[in-house]
């Protein structure tokens, strides 16, 4: 079935080192959208990436859609102990039609140390 | 202006009865959808309404069901509660119209046990 594999599942880093979390479909996908998850806390809408080798950029993070649509980096500079969470990648599939099921990697947890 | 609101925020249950969860949407949107996070894990889809009708469909049994209400607020009920049911169920809010379709908002989660 389609899925999608986000690597590495946890990531320890010292704050101020730079952290990366990518994103693998097994399908082409027509957009895909990055969301956090603090400890405790819910799933919050970060971007969504639509164009094929697409960059944008919010502060410290940068997110890039792969030119073929199949895959998705996070990248985070200069981490800070706000960043701890789990990253989630989620799309959809281009051959969906209709369906609006997004299909969601498992997360890559961060953890900073101070 | 008010994001997703869910409650209740923790139930306890036993096993075999049943349970309801309520999620008002952020103002503006106009599809709801359901999750069921276990520790540890990512999201479960478990349906999304539009319309007040359910347009799709995880892979979960019959036993979970909804609804939307004109206001576009909406239910999730579990019949026949399992001790593997015990999980944060989420809402997402999100509008229909073009690629904003995919950008979800959730809400804060219901916690459910079932003892």
């Amino acid at each position: 079935g389609q899925q999608v594999m986000q690597i590495p599942q946890y990531q320890h880093v010292q704050e101020g080192e730079d952290f990366t979390t990518y994103c693998n479909s097994s399908t082409t996908l027509s957009n895909i959208q990055w969301y956090k998850q603090r400890p405790g806390g819910h799933p919050v809408f970060l971007i969504q990436l639509v164009k094929s080798g697409e960059v944008k950029k919010q502060k410290r993070l940068t997110f890039q859609f792969g030119e073929a649509k199949k895959n998705s980096s996070l990248h985070i500079t200069a981490t800070q102990t706000t960043d701890v969470g789990t990253y989630f990648c989620a799309g959809k599939a281009i051959n969906a039609g209709n369906n609006r099921k997004l299909i969601w990697g498992l997360g890559t947890s961060l953890a900073v140390n101070p | 202006d008010a994001g997703v609101t869910q409650s209740p925020t923790h139930l306890i249950k036993t096993r075999g009865q049943q349970v309801t969860l309520r999620c008002s949407p952020k103002s503006g949107h106009d599809t709801v959808s359901w999750y069921q996070q276990a520790l540890g894990q990512g999201p479960q889809f478990i349906f999304q309404y539009y319309e007040e009708e359910e347009r799709q469909r995880g892979n979960f049994p019959d036993r979970f069901s909804g609804h939307q209400f004109p206001n576009y607020s909406s239910e999730l009920n579990v019949n026949a509660l399992l001790l593997g049911d015990s999980a944060l169920y989420l809402c997402a809010s999100s509008f229909s119209g073009g690629l904003k379709a995919y950008e979800q908002y959730f809400g804060p989660g219901t916690r459910l046990t079932v003892t």
